[in-house]
């Protein structure tokens, strides 16, 4: 199984909204809605922000959001804060219990 | 509030087996809603998932590793454990263990650098 396809980077400013994508096939991001994204801070374990796609776990920002259109994924972060700048990850199920996830990007909030 | 911690030893031979430990508390391993997994991260590099466990022992293994894994649960100690074996300098990475929620890793443990080095 190959590797999900992300940008390596990304930036805004403040108060902006970024997307993030996430490409894979359809053997795992267009055959399923089980998308899901993390946050990762320097040195620190990954965050959960959204699973099956758009659903957001208890704590997490209204700001975070996720969508899927065929093969392709994306996490919009809307009102950038400098607390997100960080690196992001999405994972997708591939089918017989198997997880992939993508190679990640790096947040920059200038 | 579940949650996870890595054990082992955070150096490891070239040739020799890795093995690490997750113990689980604040819930039981034996929850029919989870599944619990090991992900691991290279320096400098992105994730990669190992591979996963039921309590009943099902488990599930990438592809890419799947000769060198082996992922193990002890209901008893409410613990899984991961061994990977015939390692080498690319094998050398954080690795984190991870409640699996349907399919997306919930609660993951701090992390615990393993090096493989002589």
């Amino acid at each position: 199984q190959s590797a999900l396809t992300q940008p390596r980077s990304v930036s805004g400013s403040p108060g902006q909204s970024v997307t993030i994508s996430c490409t894979g096939t359809s053997s795992d991001v267009g055959g399923y809605n089980y998308v899901s994204w993390y946050q990762q801070h320097p040195g620190k374990a990954p965050k959960l922000m959204i699973y099956d796609v758009s659903k957001r776990p208890s704590g997490v920002p209204d700001r975070f959001s996720g969508s899927k259109s065929g093969n392709t994924a994306s996490l919009t972060i809307s009102g950038l804060q400098a607390e997100d700048e960080a690196d992001y990850y999405c994972c997708s199920y591939a089918g017989s219990y198997r997880e992939v996830f993508g190679g990640g990007t790096k947040l920059t909030v200038l | 509030q579940l949650q996870l911690q890595e054990s082992g030893p955070g150096l490891v031979k070239p040739s020799e087996t890795l093995s690490l430990t997750c113990t689980v508390s604040g819930g039981s391993i034996s929850s029919s809603s989870y599944y619990w997994g090991w992900i691991r991260q290279p320096p400098g590099k992105g994730l990669e998932w190992i591979g996963s466990i039921y309590y009943s022992g099902s488990t599930y293994y990438n592809p890419s590793l799947k000769s060198r894994v082996t992922i193990s649960v002890d209901t008893s100690k409410n613990q899984f454990s991961l061994k990977l074996s015939s390692v080498t300098a690319a094998d050398t990475a954080v690795y984190y263990c991870a409640s699996l929620l349907g399919s997306a890793f919930d609660i993951w443990g701090q992390g615990t650098m393993v090096t493989v080095s002589s």
